[in-house]
């Protein structure tokens, strides 16, 4: 089955401990992003990757990392999370041949 | 700077009745415009619409684009409870890569 996978599915941390999100596909899709959704915001892009090694920033990058070491894989880090980091995080994947994002099921995230 | 504006931000209706979404994009190099559903979690895609005048059509769920005037409609025919969700609208730009810009999105409730 054709997915987006995401974990932790909810995640409540303290100020100041780095975290991973994992996010991995398995459409051999090239592109992959990060979002987070906000009330009132919608989704707004944090980083997306056009291939293996190629990441750049989003809309709202500040206070994350990413890395593309594989073509499945797509990481969010929170080096140091903040309370302003709580939020609604969705992973996207997508193609040229198939430029609809196909997301993961989120990322409930709570920093206190 | 790239926008997309959905309106209203939230409707309530009557099982059976009409409605019609509302969003209008400005987005660099646009490429198509696309709707997703969002009920619990995950968006889920609807529609993909890259020629202006053409309807596409799935059920009771319609869609079309006016690139001349930049925005689309989405409609949904004899709504039912379960067409309850969050509606997004995204435009898909390219900047080197893909790009999709999401509006607010619209809360659409659907009383029995």
């Amino acid at each position: 089955e054709a997915q987006v996978t995401q974990n932790p599915r909810y995640l409540i941390t303290v100020t100041g401990k780095k975290l991973t999100v994992t996010c991995s596909q398995n459409m051999n899709h090239e592109y992959m992003s990060w979002y987070r959704q906000d009330p009132g915001l919608g989704l707004r892009q944090i980083y997306y990757s056009m291939n293996v090694e190629v990441t750049d920033k989003g809309d709202v990058p500040e206070g994350y990392k990413v890395s593309r070491k594989e073509k499945r894989n797509f990481p969010l880090i929170l080096e140091s999370p903040s309370p302003n980091q709580t939020s609604l995080y969705f992973c996207a994947s997508s193609s040229t041949t198939r430029p609809e994002a196909f997301f993961g099921q989120g990322t409930r995230l709570t920093v206190v | 700077e790239d926008k997309v504006v959905q309106s209203p931000l939230s409707l309530v209706v009557h099982e059976g009745d009409t409605v019609t979404l509302n969003c209008s994009y400005e987005v660099t190099n646009f490429r198509s415009l696309l709707w997703y559903k969002q009920e619990k979690k995950a968006p889920t895609f609807l529609f993909m619409l890259t020629s202006s005048g053409i309807e596409k059509k799935s059920g009771r769920l319609s869609s079309i684009l006016d690139k001349k005037e930049l925005f689309s409609i989405l409609n949904i025919t004899a709504t039912q409870t379960g067409d309850s969700a969050i509606y997004l609208c995204a435009a898909r730009g390219f900047q080197g890569a893909q790009k999709l810009v999401f509006g607010q999105g619209t809360r659409l409730t659907i009383n029995p």
